[in-house]
This record gives structure tokens, C-alpha cells and sequence, in this order.
């Protein structure tokens, strides 16, 4: 079954920091690729997603992310990180088109010092 | 609000016990997915319906789980006899089948369950 990593658990940076949060996963065919973020107190929303075409995708409020196939991964990245950003970042993958059922890795929690 | 409601928000009960939960939908999706959280783990999948059929169920939904969607609008999950590993944050989404090669589900803010 497909699986996605997340290996940084718990992240903290100072304003204006660069920033970048690794996800791998574990599939060999066909993936379409999202970052999720979960800002304290709220909902689960897409923060960006890679379906096919330019590796490198843009998401909200500055957030970037490249699709790197050879190494399986679909790393988040920001150049300069506001104290607003801290939440909780979950990637996640589907493979199985048709139901697109989400499998999320276990999540990255960033915390922003001001 | 028109996004995805659930409730209740936070339910505290005794293992053994029955609890339900209710997801609202955005009215315009034909999609609904139950999600479960646990502390340090990211959703985990547990079922969805199109529209009031229910296609996928995963093995983590055992025999003391159910879930309806009885018109195709709200759904429920009801959990039978509590016991404390159900403890969880359970995520209620929605989405267009039109929209969902996007992948974009629209989550609600969840119902915690604490089973003591």
C-alpha cells in the first residue's frame, strides 16, 4: 500500500527564516500530490497540489513546492517564513483515481518564533 | 458559514456506550468522506459516499462502526460500544465528483471523541 513520510515531526524557526518541509512517498506509478495545512483551532485547507506539468507548483500565501519523481518526493518550501505560518502541514497523496481517497503522512508541526 | 459543519464538537463518554456523530456537508457536493485523527498521526481514510452510496470502507471502520448518508446530504457515523482506543479527532470532507480530480476535499473543524 502507499505510504507518505514525513520525517521533520516538529520544526521551529525565527521570522524570515527559509523554509522547507520534506514529504516522500512511497508509489510507483501515477500520484497526485497535495500540501494540507491546519492553522490552530481550524480546519484542514489545501495549501497547494501537483496533479502534472511544471514540477514546481505555487500555493497560497507564498508557500511553493517541488515534485522531484526520482526521489519520490514533493518538498514544501517558503523563502521567508511570518509568524502566521505556524500550524501544522500535512502532505498527502492519491493514487487510486476514481475515488480520490487522500493517504496523508503523519504531519509537521511549524512553529514560528516572532 | 456554508463550508462543512460537524457536530457535536467534542463528545465525552463511557466506554461501552454508542456515540453519533453528524456531518453537514457544502451543499453543492456530492462527496463525503469520514476521516479519524489521532494525536501525532495524520487522517486516516475510513469511508466515503457519492452521493448516498457508500463505496470504500477501510479496515480500520470494525463492525462497531457505521456510516449513512440516507439522501445523499448529511451523513452520520455512529460508533457502538466505545472503547478507549476510539478515541480520536473524526474529520467529516466533501467534494464535487467534477471537482475531485483536484483532490481538494473541504473539511469540517471535526468531532473530538474522548472515551473514558
Amino acid at each position: 500500500a502507499q505510504s507518505v513520510s514525513q520525517h521533520n515531526h516538529h520544526v521551529i524557526l525565527s521570522e524570515a527564516a527559509s523554509l522547507e518541509l520534506g514529504c516522500n512517498y512511497s508509489y510507483g506509478g501515477t500520484v497526485n500530490l497535495f500540501w494540507y495545512v491546519q492553522y490552530p483551532g481550524q480546519h484542514l485547507q489545501l495549501l497547494l497540489k501537483y496533479f502534472s506539468g511544471d514540477p514546481l507548483v505555487k500555493g497560497i500565501k507564498g508557500f511553493e513546492a517541488e515534485f522531484i519523481k526520482s526521489k519520490f518526493s514533493f518538498n514544501l518550501r517558503k523563502p521567508s517564513v511570518q509568524w502566521s505560518d505556524t500550524a501544522e502541514y500535512f502532505c498527502a497523496v492519491i493514487t487510486s483515481f476514481g475515488n480520490e481517497k487522500l493517504t496523508f503522512g503523519t504531519g509537521t508541526r511549524l512553529t514560528i518564533i516572532p | 458559514d456554508t463550508g462543512v459543519s460537524q457536530d457535536p464538537r467534542h463528545k465525552i463518554t463511557k466506554r461501552g456506550q454508542n456515540v453519533t456523530f453528524r456531518c453537514d456537508p457544502i451543499s453543492e457536493h456530492n462527496r463525503l468522506y469520514w476521516y479519524r485523527q489521532t494525536l501525532g498521526q495524520g487522517p486516516e481514510f475510513l469511508t466515503y459516499f457519492q452521493n448516498e452510496a457508500q463505496l470504500e470502507k477501510s479496515r480500520l471502520l470494525s463492525d462497531r462502526f457505521s456510516a449513512e448518508r440516507p439522501k445523499g446530504s448529511f451523513s452520520t457515523l455512529e460508533i457502538q460500544r466505545t472503547e478507549q482506543g476510539d478515541s480520536a479527532m473524526y474529520l467529516c470532507a466533501s467534494s464535487s465528483a467534477g471537482q475531485l480530480n483536484t483532490g481538494e476535499l473541504f473539511f469540517g473543524e471535526g468531532s473530538r471523541l474522548t472515551v473514558l
